[in-house]
């Protein structure tokens, strides 16, 4: 069955320091890969997604992430963080739905974010 | 464009009570997801649907929850009766069709007592 790990469940830095966040996953096909981010109070938004292709992906507000098939990873990455980047953020991994179609999205536990000014 | 709506936002009940969430998709977006996200995990996909039929609800607890999406825009989520592990945030999030990227609602707190 898949899964997604994600091995840091808080992690604070500085602003203005660059940051990794890890996600490692499982599954036995080429895997779609996601990146959400989750405010407080609110729903979640895509940063960023691996289809196929470059495996360095840029996303939204400054954050990239790179697949790395031989070590089932995808990390996001961010060179200088900012305050409001303060967040939990959850990988997630696309499985298809063979009876129905479409896929639907296993996610990790989540890493919060705290950054420090 | 109107992101995902879901009311209410926030619920509290007592356990073995009943209690229904509602989601209205973003306009023209054919496949609906209800989500489960207990605290300190990730949203778990409970149900999806593909206008008003239902694609996946391997992870719906059938005996308590069930969804309807009747035509095809709406969904309601109910929970009859609720235990104290309902305790969760109950996300809604809409794709134009299937494989589509989700948006998401800003979910539905509801504690159990």
């Amino acid at each position: 069955a898949q899964s997604v790990t994600q091995p840091d469940i808080h992690i604070t830095v500085s602003e203005g320091a660059s940051l990794e966040l890890r996600c490692n996953y499982s599954y036995g096909a080429t895997p779609y890969l996601f990146w959400y981010v989750q405010s407080p109070g609110q729903g979640l938004q895509l940063l960023l997604k691996y289809f196929s292709g470059d495996t360095l992906v840029q996303g939204i507000k400054g954050f990239e992430a790179e697949f790395k098939r031989s070590q089932s990873s995808f990390n996001l990455r961010k060179p200088s963080v900012h305050w409001s980047d303060a967040a939990e953020y959850f990988c997630a991994v696309a499985v298809l739905i063979l009876t129905g179609g479409g896929n639907k999205l296993t996610f990790g536990t989540g890493t919060q974010l705290k950054v420090e000014l | 464009e109107a992101g995902v709506a879901q009311s209410p936002r926030y619920k509290i009940i007592e356990k073995r009570q009943s209690v229904a969430f509602w989601c209205n998709p973003i306009s023209g977006h054919a496949t609906l997801y209800w989500y489960q996200q207990i605290l300190g995990q990730g949203p778990k996909l409970l149900i999806q649907f593909q206008n008003n039929g239902v694609v996946d609800d391997s992870q719906l607890p059938k005996d308590r929850f069930s969804a309807e999406r009747l035509k095809g825009v709406d969904s309601t989520l109910k929970i009859q009766p609720a235990k104290l592990e309902d305790s969760a945030v109950y996300l809604c999030a809409s794709s134009r069709d299937r494989g589509d990227e989700q948006f998401f609602g800003p979910g539905t707190r509801l504690t159990v007592l």
